[in-house]
């Protein structure tokens, strides 16, 4: 069946530096693939999407581009800030199902 | 344009109670999803409704239920509530079904004692 899997949190990064999250999937077909961002004691914030091979999502600095290849969507940002901190998740639509699969979400923490 | 909002934002429910939960749409959007949120299992997927039809279920008990109205609002219901059921339940509304474009809403954190 279709599976998200992204990189254990957190990941504790300082200020100005940069940022990996990785993400890969299991799926038949072509999905669409997002980033969603979740804020303490918020919902879920759509980040970024992408709905074919190499289209490149980006959203307030953050990219990431959908690798048929190898199944990969890994989100990046160049130089994070304070306000980043945050739980990412990454995540799949898939048609036939019309139902969005997360990864477990990973934690970011951006000190000062 | 109003996000996904989203009533009451928290509950406390003892064990055996029933409970519902109240989502409405973005204006112009006909489809509404349900996630259920817990730190062990993540984010699951309960159902999705549109033109107040279920079209997909996830697989949960058929204590889970839902439906939607002709506004497009929808409410989810729990009955006999476990403590298990516990969790941050997230709508999601869309333009329409199978549309992959999902906005949430903030959410309702359900507690049974």
């Amino acid at each position: 069946g279709n599976s998200v899997t992204q990189m254990e949190g957190p990941v504790t990064l300082s200020e100005e530096a940069f940022l990996t999250i990785n993400c890969t999937y299991t799926a038949t077909g072509y999905p669409s693939l997002f980033w969603y961002v979740q804020y303490p004691g918020e919902g879920l914030q759509l980040l970024l999407k992408a709905t074919k091979a190499d289209d490149k999502g980006s959203n307030k600095g953050f990219e990431a581009t959908y690798r048929k290849e190898t199944t990969s969507f890994h989100l990046e940002k160049g130089s994070v800030q304070v306000s980043d901190s945050a739980v990412y998740f990454c995540a799949l639509f898939s048609g036939n199902t019309g139902k969005l699969i997360f990864g477990q979400g990973t934690t970011l923490q951006v000190k000062p | 344009k109003a996000g996904v909002t989203q009533t009451p934002r928290y509950l406390i429910k003892t064990r055996g109670q029933q409970v519902t939960l109240s989502c409405s749409p973005i204006s112009g959007h006909r489809s509404v999803s349900w996630y259920q949120q817990t730190p062990g299992q993540g984010l699951q997927f309960l159902f999705e409704y549109f033109s107040e039809t279920q079209r997909n279920k996830g697989n949960f008990p058929g204590r889970f239920s839902g439906r939607q109205f002709s506004n497009s609002r929808s409410e989810m219901n729990v009955s006999t509530l476990e403590l298990g059921d516990s969790a941050l339940y997230l709508c999601a509304s869309s333009l329409a079904a199978g549309r992959n474009e999902q906005f949430f809403g903030p959410g309702t954190r359900l507690t049974v004692l």
